[in-house]
């Protein structure tokens, strides 16, 4: 089962900052947190990742709660191209595992 | 140009016939995966493996079968044991660390 809980859906009018909000009140201490995007019927693209720390890269900045609990993905300037499904996800490793525990994702529609 | 290949981009299939899905990356990474697809569902892990001639089960493994004979190579089998096989399939390669997961176009497989 997905470790995260996020919208089903979001709005947000292009040249403003989306802002896409991820609970994960379950992580465990050393889990990191993803986020990847995937635009329809194309496979999924890679964003960002963390741990305890934000994070910022040329896509998209990553906030994470100091108790870990949520996080939230900034897209600085939305445009008409980051419309798309972005997923939160949960990376469980283990000695015997490593995988990505996928939920349903928020779909993005950035209007003009 | 370096990435991962899948083809063909769409298969049509009887029901009880065995289907194999090409998935090649010319990356160099060790670690490759295939996830499944629902119509508005995130990925579900079927299949993976970290290194040569090794692979483990994902979630979903049952009715599947992959083998990694070449680090560039990991196809999957699906089949007639699959009770559901109609589906979008998508590949992924990562390296050293498995920090990012590198995916393919997918496969949309229809079975009737």
């Amino acid at each position: 089962d997905a470790k995260t809980t996020q919208p089903t859906s979001m709005d947000c009018a292009e040249g403003r900052a989306a802002n896409l909000p991820c609970n994960h009140s379950t992580i465990s201490g050393n889990e990191y947190v993803y986020w990847y995007r995937q635009i329809h019927s194309q496979g999924p693209q890679y964003i960002i990742h963390g741990l305890k720390n934000n994070e910022t890269n040329e896509m998209a900045s990553l906030i994470i709660t100091e108790d870990r609990k949520s996080s939230t993905l900034i897209l600085p300037h939305a445009t008409l191209r980051d419309t798309a499904v972005y997923y939160c996800i949960v990376r469980v490793a283990t000695e015997s595992n490593d995988q990505l525990i996928w939920g349903a994702g928020t779909k993005l529609i950035i209007k003009p | 140009d370096g990435g991962i290949t899948q083809s063909p981009k769409y298969l049509f299939r009887k029901e009880g016939q065995n289907v194999t899905l090409s998935c090649e990356q010319n990356l160099n990474h060790d670690a490759m995966y295939w996830y499944r697809q629902d119509p508005g569902q995130g990925l579900r892990l079927i299949y993976y493996s970290q290194i040569v001639n090794d692979f483990q089960k994902g979630d979903i493994a049952e009715g599947y079968s992959v083998s990694r004979e070449k680090k560039e190579s990991f196809p999957l089998t699906v089949t007639s044991a699959q009770k559901n096989p109609t589906a979008f399939y998508l590949c992924a390669s990562s390296g050293q660390g498995n920090y990012e997961q590198y995916f393919g176009p997918g496969t949309r497989l229809t079975v009737t």
